[in-house]
């Protein structure tokens, strides 16, 4: 019962560009709420990818970027690689009465 | 380097209960507040419970609020999360996530694996 939405998969060619789409509403990312994102290869712990909307932490590629607008955010992938291929989720806060700390549904990127 | 690992998962029935800690090392643990965060064999992340740095606020999902403590110990680094009435649902491996204000979580440790069966 995530209140974030998220495909459940994308997919491209090496080299392409993906984006995943991640939607909010106004009690979270439309509040004014950072968007973070994870990336979680198979069978490891998740990972920060994306921070405070668009700001890359140290270590990851260029190739990953990230935005916000209105009550949805984004995460883009270009030049993808085939190491890319893995769970990659949104995270919010959320303003609501049951809200708090909120995961998007998550989205399966599959390089072909 | 800052390493969180998580401890205390098994096998237990329904009803039962489990108490998870999370080892902390590399940074100031007491000056962050800490997550617990789970994940269902095969499903999506959700988070779990909240604790401030100095413990004074907790803050739980709906969907364990009543059941679940979330608490901890600054002079020990350890995080712990204790887990009554445990039901099937509950079946998950648990993350401890460090808070980074403005970042987020990180990071995360390797997760501990909790099954709830009879």
């Amino acid at each position: 019962q995530s209140v974030l939405t998220q495909p459940p998969s994308v997919s491209g060619a090496p080299g392409q560009r993906v984006t995943i789409s991640c939607t909010g509403s106004s009690s979270n990312i439309g509040a004014g709420y950072d968007v973070h994102w994870y990336q979680q290869l198979p069978g490891t712990a998740p990972k920060l990818l994306i921070y405070g909307n668009s700001n890359r932490p140290s270590g990851v590629p260029d190739r990953f970027s990230g935005s916000k607008s209105g009550t949805s955010a984004s995460l883009a992938i270009t030049g993808l690689q085939a190491e890319d291929e893995a769970d990659y989720y949104c995270q919010s806060y959320d303003s609501s009465l049951s809200g708090y700390y909120v995961f998007g549904t998550g989205t399966k990127v599959t390089v072909l | 380097q800052v390493q969180l690992v998580e401890s205390g998962g098994g096998v237990v029935q329904p009803g039962g209960s489990l108490r998870l800690s999370c080892a902390a090392s590399g940074f100031t643990f007491s000056s962050y507040g800490m997550h617990w965060v789970r994940q269902a064999p095969g499903k999506g992340l959700e988070w779990v419970a909240f604790i401030r740095y100095d413990g004074s606020n907790k803050y739980y999902a709906d969907s364990v609020k009543g059941r679940f403590t979330i608490s901890r110990d600054n002079s020990k680094n350890t995080l712990y999360l204790q887990m009554n009435s445990l039901r099937a649902e509950d079946t998950a491996v648990y993350y401890c996530a460090k808070d980074r204000p403005r970042w987020g979580f990180d990071p995360w440790g390797q997760g501990t694996l909790v099954t709830v069966s009879s």
